[in-house]
């Protein structure tokens, strides 16, 4: 069985102050990984994705994760917050090999302190 | 391209109705289609998954004669919720995918379930 765990359910941080946002994964085969967005009342946007390959993934709106197979972790991180990256954002796991099922971490709301 | 859209996006409804909500792929092929729902501040949960065609797949503790799931063409799959009840107010999410987009789900904007 696949899960995900993300550490923290509420982050605050400064405009322009790091964003790190923690997700580590249980997978029994190679797994694909997914961090999306969701702003209040609409549906999930993909931010970044790892399959396989390069293990520092980058994705839209200057966020960047890192597969770090050793430690199960794909934490997603942005060197300077904005105001607009106010939202709730979800980790995800899937089986490699075509199984396509998601399964979503409990979510972290990101706030930030102008 | 890789658009998903829900109809409708906001819908109440007395309690003991059916409600259908329906999920289109605008710009693809959808094989699979997925359903999930979303409890206030909470994750999304993954309730079936349904492949052209065929009947839905549905998660353990999910009523499939409560939750239809019809997935007739390869852009549209309709969630009906029957003899809706308070305790089925949430937020239903579509995703949808097609062969060889390498495991992405496309997300449509999510359907707020509201019965009174």
């Amino acid at each position: 069985a696949q899960s995900v765990t993300q550490l923290g359910s509420h982050v605050s941080v400064s405009e322009g102050a790091l964003v790190l946002l923690r997700c580590n994964y249980s997978s029994s085969v190679p797994p694909y990984l997914f961090w999306y967005v969701q702003y209040p009342n609409q549906g999930l946007q993909l931010l970044l994705k790892y399959t396989t390959g390069a293990t520092l993934v980058k994705g839209i709106n200057g966020f960047e994760a890192e597969f770090k197979k050793s430690e199960t972790s794909f934490h997603l991180t942005k060197p300077s917050a904005h105001m607009s990256d106010a939202a709730e954002y979800f980790c995800a796991v899937s089986y490699n090999f075509g199984n396509e099922k998601l399964t979503f971490g409990t979510g972290t709301r990101l706030t930030i302190i102008p | 391209g890789a658009v998903v859209s829900q109809h409708p996006s906001r819908v109440i409804c007395k309690s003991g109705t059916s409600v259908k909500i329906e999920c289109r792929s605008l710009d693809f092929q959808a094989t699979t289609m997925f359903w999930y729902r979303q409890f206030p501040k909470q994750s999304l949960m993954l309730m079936a998954t349904s492949n052209e065609g065929s009947k839905a797949t549905y998660e353990q503790g999910v009523e499939k004669d409560k939750f239809l799931i019809n997935h007739a063409s390869l852009t549209l799959s309709t969630l009906t919720v029957t003899s809706a009840h308070p305790e089925d107010s949430s937020f239903y999410i579509c995703s949808a995918r097609t062969s060889g987009m390498n495991n992405e789900q496309f997300f449509g904007p999510g359907t707020r379930l509201t019965v009174l």
